[in-house]
């Protein structure tokens, strides 16, 4: 079965770093998204993207963040200045047209120190 | 506000014990409904899922859901629990053409043997 793959599954940066999330979307799916998920907290909606731009994002998505899809196979989401609160399991998933059937990632545990 | 509600945040049950976990959402109009599961390590995966017709909907491992409009209730159920089922549980939804998918709490089972 097809799968959305992200790299890497652990990352440990200092406050104020740069990091990037990567991953690999399924091939044929069109729509991408970022979740995260706080410990202890419920998984929240970061990002959407849909042809090569972003079609909606929500109040923690600040000017810190951005997404791109630099060679048509992967989806990165970089948080240019990392804070202490952004330590999460972010979440990469994808889906089909017109279909609402998600497919995630293992996830990315990002802590900041 | 719009939201996604479940009412149990931890569920203990010994095995073969049966389990209802309720998810109530505030959103209007046509919703796509969901149902995530998430094994500890592991990434989220889809359960079952609700878009139209039979409001009773079968998952996989022997988990159903059943929608009811009239409560905006989308609660899930399972005649026996086993071990393996300790995870934690997502309700999900997506309101009428946003493609967005929106995150309820969680409820952590956890299943004594």
């Amino acid at each position: 079965e097809p799968e959305v793959t992200q790299t890497p599954s652990h990352q440990v940066t200092q406050m104020g770093q740069e990091v990037i999330l990567r991953c690999v979307p399924i091939s044929n799916h069109l729509y991408f998204y970022w979740y995260r998920q706080i410990l202890g907290q419920k998984v929240e909606f970061l990002v959407s993207f849909y042809n090569n731009e972003i079609s909606e994002k929500s109040e923690i998505f600040d000017d810190q963040f951005s997404v791109e899809r630099p060679d048509g196979s992967n989806f990165t989401l970089k948080i240019r200045s990392t804070k202490l609160e952004d330590s999460a399991m972010y979440f990469c998933a994808s889906r089909q047209t017109g279909y609402y059937g998600y497919t995630f990632g293992s996830g990315t545990r990002l802590t900041v120190v | 506000a719009q939201s996604v509600s479940q009412h149990n945040h931890h569920v203990i049950l010994s095995e073969a014990a049966s389990l209802e976990l309720g998810c109530n959402y505030s959103y209007g109009g046509t919703v796509n409904l969901f149902w995530y599961v998430q094994y500890p390590g592991q990434h989220l995966q889809l359960l079952l899922k609700y878009f139209s017709g039979d409001p009773l909907v079968k998952g996989i491992k022997g988990f159903e859901a059943e929608f009811i409009k009239s409560k905006f209730s989308f609660n899930l159920r399972k005649p026996s629990v086993q071990w393996s089922d300790t995870a934690e549980y997502f309700c999900a939804v997506i309101p009428s053409n946003t493609g967005k998918l929106i995150f309820g709490q969680g409820t952590t089972l956890q299943v004594k043997p």
